[in-house]
């Protein structure tokens, strides 16, 4: 099994300010299936980005994937009110899927 | 546009069985996999494993297998996720989602959730 490790588990920052949000996996996975995705309180997650640097529809270009191998970057260039949330990184080439443990933008 | 459709929340004791449901709309049910993921109270995202509509093709993440059924009914495109003992373990939020094109896909399309509380 894959396991992703997300840091920070908590990143408190102002809107305006830009994020880095990093996933790290404990093995090699090929930038095809991993994916990103962002959940509010009470409701379902949302994909973001799919194939690491890929915007899913819809998704504002402020959002952007990178990296390869065992180390992915989320970047949200400048926040918004509406981007404090959890965010999710996941992969989907091998089995079982696995999830990272999310991280948690905050306002500061 | 495409919606995936769950059943409403549920509370039942430890020891009773369940099974919820996920409605397609919109969308060619038997052509695209079907996931279901698990939220336990203020926790993570667990995938517990997919179908295929078309011909019934069920992975289950070895953490879940044996311990949940997955399954569907194509002539009402309806996704079904099934207990036959539930614990007080199994409290959580309970997903479907669409891989969007094959079964090596992110999750494009969720359904709104469904809560199930098990009190012992």
């Amino acid at each position: 099994e894959i396991v992703l490790t997300q840091s920070p588990g908590t990143l408190s920052l102002s809107p305006g300010e830009r994020a880095t949000l990093s996933c790290r996996a404990s093995q090699s996975v090929s930038s095809r299936y991993l994916a990103w995705y962002q959940q509010k309180p009470g409701q379902a997650p949302r994909l973001l980005i799919y194939g690491a640097s890929r915007r899913a529809t819809g998704i504002p270009d402020r959002f952007s994937g990178s990296g390869s191998g065992t180390d992915f970057t989320l970047t949200i260039s400048r926040l918004e009110p509406e981007d404090f949330a959890v965010y999710y990184c996941q992969q989907y080439g091998s089995s079982p899927r696995t999830f990272g443990q999310g991280t948690k933008v905050e306002i500061k | 546009e495409v919606q995936l459709v769950q059943s409403g929340a549920e509370v039942k004791k430890s020891g009773e069985s369940l099974k919820i449901s996920c409605k397609d709309s919109g969308y060619s049910f038997t052509s695209y996999w079907i996931a279901w993921v698990r939220q336990m109270p203020g926790k993570g995202l667990e995938w517990m494993g997919n179908i295929y509509p078309g011909d019934s093709d069920t992975r289950y993440s070895p953490s879940f297998q044996g311990q949940v059924t997955i399954s569907a009914d194509k002539s009402i495109s309806t996704a079904y996720l099934q207990w036959s003992s539930l614990k007080a373990s199994d409290t959580a939020m309970y997903y479907c989602a669409r891989p969007s094109s094959g079964y090596d896909s992110a999750f494009d399309i969720w359904g709104q959730g469904t809560m199930v509380t098990v009190s012992s």
